[in-house]
């Protein structure tokens, strides 16, 4: 089965921009992740999905994160502006019902200078 | 959630069985140990993981001490492939939320 998709890999911009990332789950997986792993620690979850519907957003820096599902498949994370600290990787996951076990994409490298 | 302890860094030689400890000392009930690991520039990968019984599958071994406070994760024949960044985790239930800790980077030397 194909893998989680994500783009862009890398990502570069100055502080105050914005940017958005967009991630493709493994098809018929209904729950799907965003985490952030800024380096030299372990990820992070952000916000959990369910089919369309929001999970957990707990830890979502909704001031300038915002983050959608829609038609339960494809999701995109926005950051508004952008803060020095937000220099991370930006990881998808996504996970089926029936079945214990995430599967992560390749994350997309953020930078901002 | 219930927090996990492993050592920051580990080594190992190539062919050799390695032994990768955790201790989850507040574990509840219904806690389900996880393992992942992530190889470098990549996404974490899923290992394995137990409730109260031993596991094992393709990748690995999972050892869970009788009193459930700590679990060893066992490579039986460690390569160059297996380096990488090894997460033990709780969840509180099967498909509960993963809070990832800093891991234990093992290294494999040839």
């Amino acid at each position: 089965e194909a893998g989680v998709a994500q783009s862009p890999r890398y990502k570069i911009i100055e502080k105050r921009q914005s940017v958005a990332f967009w991630c493709n789950p493994i098809s018929g997986h209904a729950t799907l992740y965003w985490y952030q792993q800024i380096l030299g620690q372990g990820p992070k979850l952000l916000i959990q999905f369910q089919n369309n519907g929001v999970v957990d957003d707990s830890q979502l820096p909704k001031d300038r994160f915002s983050a959608e599902r829609l038609k339960g498949v494809d999701s995109t994370l926005k950051i508004q502006p952008a803060k020095l600290e937000d220099s991370a990787v930006y990881l998808c996951a996504s996970s089926a019902l029936s079945r214990v076990g995430q599967f992560f994409g390749p994350g997309t490298r953020l930078t901002v200078l | 959630d219930a927090k996990t302890t492993q050592p920051n860094s580990m080594e190992s030689n190539e062919e050799e069985p390695v032994h990768l400890p955790c201790n989850h000392s507040t574990i509840s009930g219904t806690d389900y140990i996880h393992w992942y690991r992530q190889l470098p520039s990549q996404g974490p990968e899923y290992v394995i993981h137990g409730l109260t019984s031993n596991v094992n599958n393709r990748m690995a071994s999972l050892a869970i001490a009788e009193d459930r406070k700590s679990s060893t994760l066992i490579l039986h024949r460690a390569t160059l492939r297996d380096a990488a960044v090894y997460y033990c985790i709780l969840s509180w239930g099967s498909q509960g939320n993963l809070i990832f800790g800093k891991g234990t980077k093992l290294s494999v030397k040839p």
